[in-house]
C-alpha cells in the first residue's frame, strides 16, 4: 500500500515571498502519478501540478514548480511570489500508473497556508 | 459549463435518515469516484466506477451504497445515517489513458456536499 506524509501542518508565508512544502510517499512501484491539490476556504479541490514518475524534468506551472527527487520519493511543492489567493490547504497526492481504471487518489494529512499581507 | 457538479451542496438531516448525494460530470470522462473528507480534512477514497462498472469499494459500510446509471452520473445513497458520517464528501472524474496526456488520469473534483448528521 502507498502512503503520504506532509510533515508540515501549517506555514505561513510574506505576501511575494517563496514558500516550499515538503512530501514525501512510500510505494515499491515504479509508474505512477504525484499530484499537488488546493482547498482554498470554499472547499473545492482545485489541481495545482501533476508530475510524471518517469519523467526526470521538473513540472512547472507559473509560479508553481516543483521538487521531485524519485530515489528520495520527495515531492516538494515551492510556490514563488506568494499572492493572498494562495491561502488554502494544499495536499500532497499519489496514484498508481496502471493501465485499469478506477486509479485511486492517495493523500497527504494536508498543508495549511497562510500568505500574510 | 460546470465540470463536475454536485447536489445538494450542504445536507443536514438526523441519525437514523437515508439520504442521496447526486454527482454529473460533462467532461465526457470514463471514470467517476466518491472521496470522503473528515473533520480533519483527511481525504480517502470511497469507489469508483468506470462506465457503470464499479471498480473500487475500499472498506466502506453496507449503507452506502453507489450507483451510477450513466457513465456521466454517479449517486452516493447512504442509509440509517449515523453521526460519524458528518463529512464533506466529494465526487471526481479522470479519463483512463495509456496516452500519457497532460490530461489523462487527472482527476478533477466537483464542490464537495458537506453532510452534517445530528
Amino acid at each position: 500500500a502507498q502512503t503520504v506524509t506532509q510533515s508540515q501542518p501549517e506555514m505561513s508565508v510574506q505576501e511575494a515571498e517563496t514558500v516550499t512544502l515538503s512530501c514525501t510517499y512510500d510505494t515499491s512501484e515504479s509508474n505512477y502519478y504525484l499530484f499537488w491539490y488546493k482547498q482554498p476556504p470554499s472547499r473545492q479541490m482545485i489541481l495545482v501540478i501533476r508530475q510524471e514518475a518517469y519523467k526526470q524534468q521538473n513540472a512547472t506551472e507559473n509560479r508553481f514548480s516543483v521538487n521531485f527527487q524519485k530515489a528520495a520519493k520527495s515531492f516538494s511543492l515551492k510556490i514563488s511570489d506568494s499572492q493572498l489567493g494562495d491561502t488554502a490547504m494544499y495536499f500532497c497526492a499519489f496514484q498508481l500508473r496502471i493501465k485499469a481504471a478506477g486509479n485511486k487518489l492517495t493523500f497527504g494529512g494536508g498543508t495549511r497556508v497562510l500568505v500574510k499581507p | 459549463d460546470t465540470a463536475v457538479s454536485q447536489t445538494p451542496k450542504y445536507l443536514v438531516t438526523q441519525m437514523g435518515n437515508d439520504k442521496s448525494i447526486k454527482c454529473e460530470q460533462n467532461l465526457g470522462h470514463d471514470t467517476m469516484y466518491w472521496y470522503k473528507q473528515d473533520s480533519k480534512k483527511f481525504l480517502k477514497i470511497m469507489f469508483s466506477y468506470n462506465n457503470k462498472e464499479l471498480i473500487i469499494n475500499e472498506t466502506v459500510p453496507n449503507r452506502f451504497s453507489p450507483k451510477s446509471p450513466d457513465k456521466a452520473h454517479l449517486n452516493l445513497h447512504i442509509n440509517s445515517l449515523e453521526l460519524g458520517d458528518s463529512a464533506v464528501y466529494f465526487c471526481a472524474s479522470s479519463q483512463p489513458g495509456t496516452s500519457g496526456g497532460p490530461r489523462t488520469d487527472t482527476q478533477y473534483f466537483g464542490p464537495g456536499t458537506r453532510l452534517t448528521v445530528l
